[in-house]
């Protein structure tokens, strides 16, 4: 298994401000993935960090407003960029199994609150 | 879409066995049924997954229903701790495939003392 940790476990942003989530593996891993939990809701996948090349984003999520780093195997950065209050969430990075059995390994999570 | 259908919630008695439902009738062939848990305030935890056959693991049992429609996750033995959201997910297990998971709503499962 695969060992996440992540950087703030929470914060409080005010509105316009820039906050950038670190997420660092214990072994070196293919597909990173960054998810969001807004309160009260499941997961939704943010982007995936590929590294080497850009970062792949899902409907609805920007590179302007989610700026993803992936300089190494075992690292990657998710920057939240102008916030408001709509983007206080829980963010999570997560792992793909080595083994290829596509079981995904999570972070704790990093709980922002944007006022 | 959704691919899965669960109950929203579901109560438990501790020591007693939960059986946790979960509906997939359009899942294809090569897609696996996965489950996993998150307990408040932290970051979801595999639990199990199989094909078409029953797996076992040391959390738990899957039970998945000879036509793939249906499959249940069983905690034999439920104590406070297994209080979580549960999410039935099915995808396939190929790298990168993550992209295709969808999280539900889930089942919150209260295990009552």
């Amino acid at each position: 298994s695969a060992v996440i940790s992540q950087k703030p476990s929470r914060d409080i942003c005010q509105r316009g401000t820039s906050l950038t989530i670190q997420c660092q593996v214990d072994s070196q891993v293919t597909m990173m993935f960054w998810y969001r939990q807004q309160p009260g809701q499941s997961l939704t996948l943010i982007a995936t960090a590929n590294q080497g090349s850009e970062a792949t984003y899902e409907s609805g999520f920007v590179i302007d407003k989610f700026p993803i780093s992936r300089p190494n195997l075992t690292f990657s950065t998710l920057t939240v960029s102008n916030m408001s209050p709509e983007d206080s969430s829980i963010y999570l990075c997560s792992v793909e199994d080595s083994q290829l059995t596509g079981e995904l390994f999570f972070g704790e999570g990093s709980r922002l609150t944007v006022l | 879409d959704a691919k899965t259908t669960q109950p929203t919630s579901m109560d438990c008695a501790e020591g007693r066995a939960a059986n946790l439902p979960c509906n997939h009738s359009t899942i294809s062939g090569n897609e696996y049924v996965y489950w996993y848990r998150q307990i408040h305030s932290q970051g979801p935890q595999y639990i199990i997954h199989g094909l078409k056959n029953n797996e076992t693991n040391e959390m738990a049992s899957l039970i998945i229903t000879e036509d793939r429609k249906s499959s249940t996750l069983i905690l034999p033995h439920a104590t406070l701790r297994d209080t979580a959201v549960y999410y039935c997910i099915v995808r396939v297990a190929a790298s990168g495939s993550a992209r295709q998971l969808t999280f539900g709503s889930g089942t919150q499962l209260t295990v009552l003392p």
